[in-house]
């Protein structure tokens, strides 16, 4: 399987902040890379896929970067409603893997 | 709106059986696979598997083989997540997602989530 190992786990902002978490893939990925958010009790939410394609009404603060096995999600000015769980997911290979996720929190 | 919709909270008792469903509207339901995310109480999304809803055929994560069935009624745009004999290790969130392929694959569209809890 394909290792994904997201980093930090956590982190403490606050809202104007610039945040970047970072996804390391065990093995190479292509751009096979997407990323989520979670809000606890809701649906998981795409933001960025094919690692750097913004999904569509996702507000353009986030950013995605990478290939290979290094990738990077940008939050350029974090706003109240970004408080939430970020995961990176693998779609290069079967199983189909996430991240460990990123809790970002109101510093 | 393309949306799908997930059956709601079960409470079961180790050893039972069950089915979850996950049924898909607004959108063509044959033309996308179907995945299962399980999500444990306090931890983060797993994989389980998928299924092509043209013809069932199904993929499964190691992790989740031999102990969970996912099945797909395409007559009535619905896929399935079942269980024969349930553990307390069950218990947790389980999210049915869409996956498209003209976006690398992501999981566009999410069901709202189905809670399971097994306990004697």
């Amino acid at each position: 399987d394909v290792q994904m190992t997201q980093s930090p786990s956590s982190l403490s902002a606050s809202v104007g902040d610039r945040v970047t978490i970072t996804c390391r893939a065990s093995q190479t990925i292509s751009n096979y890379l997407n990323w989520y958010q979670h809000k606890s009790g809701k649906a998981p939410k795409l933001l960025m896929y094919a690692a750097a394609t913004l999904q569509s009404g996702v507000p353009s603060r986030f950013s995605g970067s990478g290939s290979g096995t290094d990738f990077t999600l940008t939050i350029s000015s974090l706003q109240p409603e970004d408080f939430a769980t970020y995961y990176c997911q693998q779609s290069y290979r079967t199983p189909r893997t996430f991240g460990q996720g990123t809790k970002v929190e109101i510093k | 709106e393309m949306q799908l919709v997930q059956s709601g909270a079960e409470v079961k008792k180790p050893g039972e059986s069950l089915r979850i469903s996950c049924k898909g509207s607004g959108y063509i339901f044959i033309n996308y696979w179907i995945s299962w995310v399980r999500q444990m109480p306090g931890k983060g999304l797993e994989w389980m598997g998928r299924i092509d809803p043209t013809d069932s055929y199904t993929n499964y994560s190691p992790s989740f083989q031999g102990h969970v069935t996912v099945s797909a009624d395409k007559s009535i745009s619905t896929a399935y997540l079942q269980w024969s004999s349930l553990k307390a290790s069950d218990t947790a969130m389980y999210f049915c997602a869409r996956r498209d392929s003209s976006k690398g694959d992501a999981l566009d569209i999410w069901g709202q989530g189905t809670m399971v809890t097994v306990s004697s």
